[in-house]
């Protein structure tokens, strides 16, 4: 089965700082690979994905995020980080068989200081 | 588009009381998913659907059931409900399976259980 690890549980950040988000995962094959961002009080949003070409994809509000084979992660990356980026992120993984659904991490709370 | 949205937005319940929650979503997606969230845990997979009139279990099935009597709702039941059940629960909605495509969440019911 998949599973998914985000080691940091809380970062903090300077406003205007770049930003790195790690997320290992552990599948027999090439995983589908998504960020999801979590406002306060909100549901999850779709930063970006990640199924296949091209290992450094691009996603909404400047965020990146690159995906190297040999390590198993897909960290996520900001040049400059804005205060309104604070927030809670998540790394998931997508099995592309059985059970047609997500396996998420436990999430990474991101808080921006002015 | 009003996307998915959830009822209601809290509750508060007492050990053995049961209780429905819904889900409804108007983006003619196939695919429906019941999640909890809980601190350090990220999120759990409860049940899912891949089409109307069909339901599967996810991660953590005990203690809920589903029903997906019409495509665009999908209804979370506790019919006995116990304090372990105290969580944040989000639905989420994908027009393809949701290992491979957007998932598009609600913003959340709080259910505390006394």
């Amino acid at each position: 089965a998949q599973s998914v690890t985000q080691p940091d549980i809380h970062i903090t950040v300077s406003e205007g700082a770049s930003l790195e988000l790690r997320c290992n995962y552990s599948y027999g094959a090439t995983p589908y690979l998504f960020w999801y961002v979590q406002s306060p009080g909100q549901g999850l949003q779709l930063l970006l994905k990640y199924f296949s070409g091209d290992t450094l994809v691009q996603g909404i509000k400047g965020f990146e995020a690159e995906f190297k084979r040999s390590q198993s992660s897909f960290n996520l990356r900001k040049p400059s980080v804005h205060w309104s980026d604070a927030a809670e992120y998540f790394c998931a993984v997508g099995a592309k068989t059985g059970r047609r659904a997500l396996t998420f991490g436990s999430g990474t709370r991101l808080q921006v200081q002015p | 588009n009003a996307g998915v949205t959830q009822t209601p937005k809290f509750r508060v319940l007492k050990t053995g009381q049961s209780m429905t929650l819904l889900c409804a979503q108007d983006m003619n997606h196939e695919y429906m998913y019941w999640y909890r969230q809980d601190p350090g845990m990220g999120l759990r997979l409860i049940h899912y659907s891949v089409g109307e009139g069909t339901t599967a279990k996810g991660e953590v099935p005990d203690g809920y059931n589903v029903s997906r009597l019409k495509k665009q709702n999908f209804l979370l039941g506790l019919e006995s409900a116990a304090p372990s059940q105290t969580s944040v629960y989000f639905c989420a909605s994908s027009l393809l399976a949701g290992d491979t495509d957007t998932q598009y969440f609600g913003p959340g019911t709080r259910l505390t259980v006394l």
